[in-house]
């Protein structure tokens, strides 16, 4: 059974890194697929971050582009997020996912548990 | 980028009645892209429908999907007490991959 796990600090400062991990098992990364990060701020919709293939690939949120970096470790089998220079409109769940795919703009078939980040001082 | 609207904002109906969800597309889009999930309160959300009309695994046969173009419908052919929650349409097929504002299925 493949799950994902989100994991990182639930609190940034404004103006800092926010850095957060999703562990898979059941599955390694590297058999494919496409692997996506989503958020929502509290009591608002869905907004799509970016998605990473096991080899390195990425595909970005424009709007979020200039701050974001995905990464994939195939050994410890997880990928990783890094959102820079941290505001409170960053203030989210943050999910990891599996598209449903090896093809970046397919649905997301399996998520994460999700995890809060508040960003404040 | 690709705007998706969803409507009726809420839904309010009872057990055992149809429900129809619509949503609408800024620009026509490809049905290949076009995705539902339903999230519960403090639950992740969950892959419904792909492909505009394929269910996912493990998805009930009262759900089913369909569109083409710039529109797109959900449909719950009866409602069970469970799939009273929100429901979002999300298409892949444009940068960015955009979500609508969801709509609210409550008990009427």
């Amino acid at each position: 059974q493949v799950q994902l796990q989100e994991s990182g600090p639930g609190l940034v400062k404004p103006s800092e890194t926010l850095s957060l991990t999703c562990a898979v098992s059941g599955y390694s990364i590297s058999s494919g697929y496409y692997w996506g990060w989503i958020r929502q701020p509290p009591g608002k919709g869905l907004e799509w971050i970016g998605s990473i293939y096991y080899s390195g690939t990425t595909h970005y949120n424009p709007s979020l582009r200039s701050r974001v970096t995905l990464s994939a470790d195939t050994s410890k089998n997880h990928f990783s997020l890094t959102l820079s220079f941290v505001t409170a409109a960053d203030t989210a769940v943050y999910y990891c996912a599996r598209q449903h795919s090896g093809d970046y703009k397919s649905a997301f078939a399996m998520w994460g548990q999700g995890t809060m980040v508040t960003v404040s001082s | 980028e690709i705007v998706l609207t969803q409507s009726p904002g809420t839904l309010s109906l009872s057990p055992g009645e149809r429900a129809t969800l619509s949503c609408r597309a800024s620009q026509s889009v490809s049905s290949s892209y076009l995705a539902w999930y339903q999230q519960k309160p403090g639950q992740t959300p969950r892959l419904l429908i792909y492909g505009a009309s394929s269910r996912a695994t493990g998805i009930p046969d009262r759900f089913s999907g369909s569109g083409s173009g710039t529109d797109f419908t959900l449909t719950i052919s009866r409602l069970e007490p469970e799939d009273f929650a929100v429901y979002f349409c999300q298409y892949g097929g444009g940068s960015p991959h955009t979500f609508g504002q969801g709509t609210k299925v409550e008990i009427k």
